[in-house]
């Protein structure tokens, strides 16, 4: 079935570096872009960008650029999202999710969604 | 940046009753990029709605969605047990995305 595995907690210093992956399955990972969705704890929903799985051109929210990096192995189905020099305010869960987005027809929405890494930042 | 107000912020109910939750869109947007999730304690959001009305496969007939311009609504009509969650809405427009602050629907 269609799928989005993402990896495992992690537990990072302050100053260190992240990588987490999202693997898709089920269907052609470059016929969807993905998003990435960040949650710190106990707070809502907050899109961070997406990156277009057909070019590798990723878009950055404006809250989430510079140490974020989007990118992709479409040879593994896999997008990655990166953060360097973690801060304790980066301690939050990572979504991934895909994107179904048309204009003609109109329409946006994210169907799937990975389960999310935990990210702790903490000395 | 468009900004998404969900009323209220918690919503006590029982089982059986009708919940209606409101969100409210800063400036005009277009129905068929807005979007509702569901997101229970420890897991993903879930699609519920699409195109402010349309129900993604696997939405029980008794989620609704509606509205346009700026004024959305989520109605579930007889709440479920498993129906105790958060919700958000979620817009798509000049090229970003922005979710509402969620609405907690908790049991009274």
């Amino acid at each position: 079935q269609v799928q989005l595995e993402q990896s495992g907690s992690e537990l990072k210093k302050p100053g260190a570096s992240v990588k987490v992956s999202c693997k898709a399955s089920g269907y052609t990972f470059t016929t969807y872009a993905v998003n990435w969705v960040r949650q710190a704890p106990g707070q809502g929903l907050e899109w961070m960008g997406w990156i277009n799985t057909n070019t590798g051109n990723p878009t950055y929210a404006q809250d989430f650029t510079g140490r974020f990096v989007f990118s992709l192995d479409t040879s593994v189905s896999t997008a990655y999202l990166q953060i360097s020099s973690l801060k304790a305010e980066d301690t939050a869960v990572y979504f991934c999710a895909r994107v179904r987005w048309s204009t003609d027809p109109p329409y946006y929405y994210m169907d799937v969604w990975g389960k999310g890494t935990t990210v702790t930042v903490s000395s | 940046e468009i900004v998404l107000a969900q009323s209220p912020g918690t919503l006590s109910l029982s089982p059986g009753e009708r919940a209606t939750l409101s969100c409210r869109v800063s400036q005009s947007v277009t129905s068929s990029y807005l979007a509702w999730y569901q997101q229970k304690p420890g897991q993903a959001p879930t699609l519920l709605i699409y195109g402010a009305s349309s129900r993604a496969t696997g939405t029980p007939d008794r989620f609704s969605g509606s509205g346009s311009g700026t004024d959305f609504t989520l109605t579930i009509s007889r709440l479920e047990p498993e129906d105790f969650a958060l919700y958000y809405c979620q817009q798509f427009g000049r090229s970003e995305v922005t979710f509402g602050g969620g609405t907690r629907v908790e049991i009274k």
